[in-house]
This record gives structure tokens, sequence and C-alpha cells, in this order.
């Protein structure tokens, strides 16, 4: 069974870092991309991050580029968004989600439950 | 990065209904488009991938179609447990974006 489990969330305040970690389990996690995918509370999904199966190749979203990195360590079968330079705007629940393909640029077929951040001084 | 629309934004309707939603893109994506229902507290769950391929385990009653800009998510005969909201999700570019969704609740 496919289980991926978020950590990490939590309050922050403006400016501050948070790291968010997901553990994934029940797949060969090294064969599939990965993703971190938000949602602010009562809105719709946006996607935030992906990452390919090798890490060789990334993507973000315009809105947090630069101040968001997604890593991952296959060893582990860990996925990593570490979040610096957190604005308001950033609050949503977080989700770990798996693509069905190595690459990051397709469809996420296993989601985790999320983890939340909240920004706030 | 390619815009997604959703019509329409929620809709009411009833057990047996047959329901469709819409999704447009602001250019063309080919096929390369997915839906998502996503329930009260819980994660999304994929139904279709492909424009139309039906992800495995999704009762038949769901169907996707379309191409290019125009796609359709349709539920042949709506039952208790589809009331929940629906996102599209293109992945034709290097920005992957979701629609703003659609509310399917009960008449």
């Amino acid at each position: 069974e496919v289980q991926l489990v978020e950590s990490g969330g939590g309050l922050v305040q403006p400016g501050r870092s948070l790291r968010l970690s997901c553990a994934a389990s029940g797949f060969t996690f090294d064969d599939y991309a990965m993703h971190w995918v938000r949602q602010a509370p009562g809105k719709g999904l946006e996607w935030v991050s992906g990452i390919s199966w090798n890490s060789g190749s990334i993507g973000y979203a315009d809105s947090v580029k630069g101040r968001f990195t997604i890593s991952r360590d296959n060893a582990k079968n860990s996925l990593y968004l570490q979040m610096n330079s957190l604005r308001a705007e950033d609050m949503a629940l977080y989700y770990c989600a798996k693509d069905m393909s190595p690459n990051w640029n397709y469809v996420f077929d296993y989601w985790g439950q999320g983890t939340l951040v909240t920004v706030s001084s | 990065a390619i815009q997604l629309t959703q019509s329409p934004s929620s809709l009411s309707a009833s057990v047996g209904d047959r329901v469709t939603i819409t999704c447009r893109a602001s250019q063309g994506i080919s096929s390369a488009l997915a839906w998502y229902q996503q329930k009260p507290g819980k994660a999304p769950k994929l139904l279709i991938y492909d424009a139309s391929s039906l992800e495995s385990g999704v009762p038949s009653r769901f169907s996707g179609s379309g191409s290019g800009t125009d796609f359709t998510l349709t539920i042949s005969s709506l039952q208790p447990e589809d009331f929940a909201t629906y996102y599209c999700q293109q992945f034709n570019s290097y920005s992957i974006t979701f629609g703003q969704g659609t509310r399917l609740e009960i008449k």
C-alpha cells in the first residue's frame, strides 16, 4: 500500500524558514517523480514544486521560485521542501504527491494527508 | 503560465443525474489534462488522466473527453458519494496548473 506521510508543518513568523518532509513507502521511491501541492484554507489546489526521480529535473511555481527548494533522498525514501522567506500567502495545507512517471511533469496518483503551515506574527 | 477555467464553479444535482463539468485551457495542451475529486478534509483523488484514461479503481460512470483547449468530465449517473469538488490539472507546460474547482452539491 502506497503511503505518503508529511511532517514539519507548524506556526512560523513571516520571513522565517520551515522545512517539510515526506516519508514514502509501499512503492519503489526512486522510480518516480514527486511533488508538493498546497491548498490555502477554503481555496483550490496550487502546484508548488516537482522533482524528477534522480533530482536531475526540478520545477517551481512562480509564486515560490527563489524562496523554496525541493529535494529528495532516495536512500531514505524521503522528499523535502525547504521554505525560506515565508509570507502570509504561503499559509496552506501542504500535500506530498507521487507522480505517475519518473519525470515531474505528469499527474499525481497518490497523495499524503498534508501538513499545515501557518504564517503569522 | 497556462490558465485553466472550469465551469460551472458550483452545481446542484440529484442522485441519478448526468453531470458534465467543463475545463478550458488558455492555450492548446493536446491531451495533457487530468481530473481529480476532493471531498472535505481529504486529499484529492485522481480520476482521469491523459484527458480520457480512467484511473484504476475509479467507477466507469466517470469519463473524460476533449483535446486542445476544451475538456469535459462527465458523471453518467450521480451517486451519493460523488458529491465533492472536482479539479482539472494540465501538465503540458513545465508549470503545472489546476483549475479553480467545481463544487458539486446535492439538490
